[in-house]
């Protein structure tokens, strides 16, 4: 069965640090998503992709966050600079048109 | 926010069915429910979803009321691997719609041996 992959599992970094989160969406999929979850928090939406541009972005993907598809397979989430409060598990996630969403495993992103 | 309401925790025997209710009260007419499951801290994983008819697939069904006002899930043989929280959304879905989801705290379920 396909599956959405995200690779690092396991990301730490320092404070102040640009991280790249990598995700590969299932092949026939046209939509993509990062979502986030703080630990012992809910999962929260950070942004969403379609045709090479973003269509949806929540109040907490601000200038430091980008996503980009670089090539017909990746979908990635930079941070530019990141904060503690960057810390948590990150979700990229992807769908067809209609319904249902398919999640990866997920990064750990833990800043220091 | 969430526009769904879900008791924090239950509690299910092993084998025995699991009914995890929502209350959707604002639901409006365009908009599907749908559940997902989170199993310790991997990704949601998508169970299923309907929008005024009962639906059945492999892992669950979903029991909708007349109104719309509310449903259940439910898991008909529950085993320890269903342990997980629950998460009962509420969406626009159709062509062209690729609407956020909106997850609120859902319910923690313990199927115990």
């Amino acid at each position: 069965e396909p599956e959405v992959t995200q690779t690092p599992s396991h990301q730490v970094t320092q404070m102040g640090q640009e991280v790249i989160l990598r995700c590969v969406p299932i092949s026939n999929h046209l939509y993509f998503y990062w979502y986030r979850q703080i630990l012992g928090q809910k999962v929260e939406f950070l942004v969403s992709f379609y045709n090479n541009e973003i269509s949806e972005k929540s109040e907490i993907f601000d200038d430091q966050f980008s996503v980009e598809r670089p090539d017909g397979s990746n979908f990635t989430l930079k941070i530019r600079s990141t904060k503690l409060e960057d810390s948590a598990m990150y979700f990229c996630a992807s769908s067809t048109v209609r319904h249902e969403q398919y999640f990866g495993p997920g990064t750990r992103l833990t800043v220091t | 926010d969430a526009k769904t309401t879900q008791p924090p925790s239950m509690d299910c025997a092993e084998g025995r069915a699991a009914n995890l209710p929502c209350n959707h009260s604002t639901i409006s007419g365009n908009e599907y429910v749908y559940w997902y499951r989170q199993i310790h801290s991997q990704g949601p994983q998508y169970i299923i979803h309907g929008l005024k008819n009962n639906e059945t697939n492999e892992m669950a069904s979903l029991i909708i009321t007349e109104d719309r006002k509310s449903s259940t899930l439910i898991l008909p043989h529950a085993t320890l691997r269903d342990t997980a929280v629950y998460y009962c959304i509420v969406r626009v879905a159709g062509v062209g719609g690729n609407t956020p989801l909106v997850f609120g705290k859902g319910t923690r379920l313990s199927v115990i041996a």
